[in-house]
C-alpha cells in the first residue's frame, strides 16, 4: 500500500513568488492534516479537513496560505505571495477516523521549501 | 492538549534497552499518550499509544504512571536505526502539538 506522498520533494522560489505543494494521502483516509516546521522551531499544526472540509484551520498562519481538497482526496496548500519566513519543511499526514476511534497519523516525507 | 516534558537528548548504546521518559503533569481524562519519531530527512512516524494501561508493540513497550502524568518509552533492544528524535504527544484530538522531543543516538 502506498504511503502519504507530497510534491514537490524541495522548492526553492523568489519572495513575492507563488508555491504550491500538494499531498496525497493514503487511499480511503478522510482526515488528512498540514504541519510546518520552520528554522529551528518544532513541528506546528497548520490545519485538518475531514474529506473535502476543513474541520479546524486554527495554525494557518495568514491569509496567504491557502489550503484545499476538491473530492476529498488529494489536497494542496498555495502559499501566496511567498515570505522569507515561510521557508521550512511542510508535513501532510492522514489518518482513517476521528476519536474516540484511535488512529494513527501517517506522515508524509515533507517538501522542503526555501525563499529567497 | 497537555504540554510535554522531554529530556533533549540521550544517549544508548547498540543492543540495550532504552527509556525515554515524558512528564505530562496537565493531561486530561480523555487525552491519549501518543510516541512518534523522526528518522532523518523523513517525516513523523508512528511509534505507540495508550491511554492508561501499559501498551507492547513489536515496535516498543509504553509504561505509564498510574496517575497519568508521566509515561516512559522502553525500546527493548537499541539498534541503529533507532536513533531519531522521539516526540511525546498528549491530545485527544488529532491535531498534535509536537515539543521539541528527545534526540536519541545509538552507539555500535
Amino acid at each position: 500500500e502506498a504511503g502519504v506522498t507530497q510534491f514537490p520533494s524541495h522548492s526553492v522560489i523568489e519572495k513575492g513568488q507563488t508555491v504550491t505543494l500538494r499531498c496525497d494521502p493514503i487511499s480511503g483516509h478522510d482526515n488528512l492534516y498540514w504541519y510546518r516546521r520552520v528554522m529551528g522551531k518544532e513541528i506546528k499544526f497548520l490545519l485538518h479537513f475531514v474529506k473535502e472540509s476543513k474541520q479546524d484551520e486554527s495554525g494557518m498562519p495568514n491569509n496567504r496560505f491557502l489550503a484545499e481538497r476538491t473530492g476529498g482526496t488529494y489536497s494542496t496548500l498555495k502559499v501566496q505571495p511567498a515570505e522569507l519566513e515561510d521557508s521550512g519543511v511542510y508535513f501532510c499526514a492522514s489518518s482513517q477516523e476521528k476519536p474516540p476511534t484511535y488512529n494513527e497519523q501517517f506522515f508524509g516525507p515533507g517538501t522542503r521549501l526555501t525563499v529567497l | 492538549d497537555a504540554k510535554t516534558t522531554q529530556p533533549n537528548s540521550m544517549e544508548s548504546n547498540e543492543e540495550e534497552p532504552v527509556h525515554l521518559p515524558c512528564n505530562h503533569s496537565t493531561i486530561s481524562g480523555t487525552d491519549y499518550i501518543h510516541w512518534y519519531r523522526q528518522l532523518p530527512s523523513q517525516g513523523p512516524e508512528y511509534v505507540i499509544h495508550g491511554l492508561t494501561s501499559n501498551v507492547n508493540n513489536r515496535m516498543a513497550s509504553l509504561a505509564i504512571a498510574e496517575d497519568r502524568k508521566s509515561s516512559t518509552l522502553i525500546l527493548h533492544r537499541a539498534t541503529l536505526r533507532d536513533a531519531a528524535v522521539y516526540y511525546c504527544i498528549c491530545s485527544y484530538g488529532q491535531n498534535f502539538v509536537f515539543g521539541p522531543g528527545t534526540r536519541l543516538s545509538v552507539l555500535p
